[in-house]
């Protein structure tokens, strides 16, 4: 089945560095990823639609310059948390879907971040 | 405002029982509906996916899809301990990005 691999699982951070989240699909070419974040017992908030090659999409309410988001290949898309502050920790959680249509999501095993 | 209800829970299901989760969209022109498993502190996991009216089923799983009423369930036979999660609804609708219910959290009970 379609694999989509994060990196790293888990980190922590001081306050005002930044940190970068990798997203690869390992067994399938992605056109399109998608970031979500997720607090504790709420549900997904998609962050931002990634397209291969060109600009990111953004979600109201989530700030671009914050939240860097490069998809430089068919297979990888990282997500740059700069300038992180204590309000930032979160779960954050990539997926991916082939280029056909109907594929479903697949997600990666997500990021927890800690910034302290 | 493209919307995907599900109720929150907790829903409490013996187990061996059959748990039934429920979800209703308002976009009329969706075309895919996909269940995923989410545990505590974990990413979501797929389990269903099905596009067509009537039922799907893939072990203990069956889903359920009415376009008439708007509607998609996951039947889970047979209930264990570690099937207690949340269960995440999701809605594709036609040339749109996937719409993600708010999740129900089972809890199957021993």
């Amino acid at each position: 089945g379609a694999v989509v691999s994060q990196h790293p699982s888990r980190v922590i951070c001081k306050s005002g560095t930044s940190v970068k989240i990798e997203c690869r699909s390992l067994d399938f070419q992605a056109t399109t990823m998608f970031w979500y974040r997720q607090f504790p017992k709420q549900s997904l908030m998609l962050m931002a639609t990634s397209n291969e090659g060109s600009k990111a999409t953004y979600e109201q309410g989530v700030e671009k310059d914050k939240f860097l988001i490069n998809h430089a290949s068919l297979t990888l898309s990282t997500l740059t948390v700069t300038s992180a502050h204590p309000e930032d920790s979160s779960f954050y959680i990539c997926s991916a879907k082939a280029t056909e249509y109907n594929s479903p999501l697949h997600f990666g095993n997500g990021t927890r971040l800690t910034v302290t | 405002q493209k919307e995907v209800e599900q109720n929150s829970g907790p829903l409490s299901v013996p187990e061996g029982a059959i748990a039934s989760l429920n979800c209703t969209y308002s976009d009329r022109g969706s075309q895919s509906f996909f269940w995923y498993r989410q545990y505590s502190g974990k990413s979501p996991e797929l389990i269903m996916f099905i596009y067509s009216n009537g039922d799907k089923e893939d072990g203990r799983f069956t889903a359920q899809l009415n376009k008439a009423s708007q509607y998609v369930s996951l039947l889970i036979r047979d209930s264990q301990p570690s099937d207690s999660a949340t269960y995440l609804c999701a809605v594709e609708p036609l040339r749109e990005k996937l719409t993600f219910g708010t999740g129900t959290r089972l809890t199957i009970i021993p």
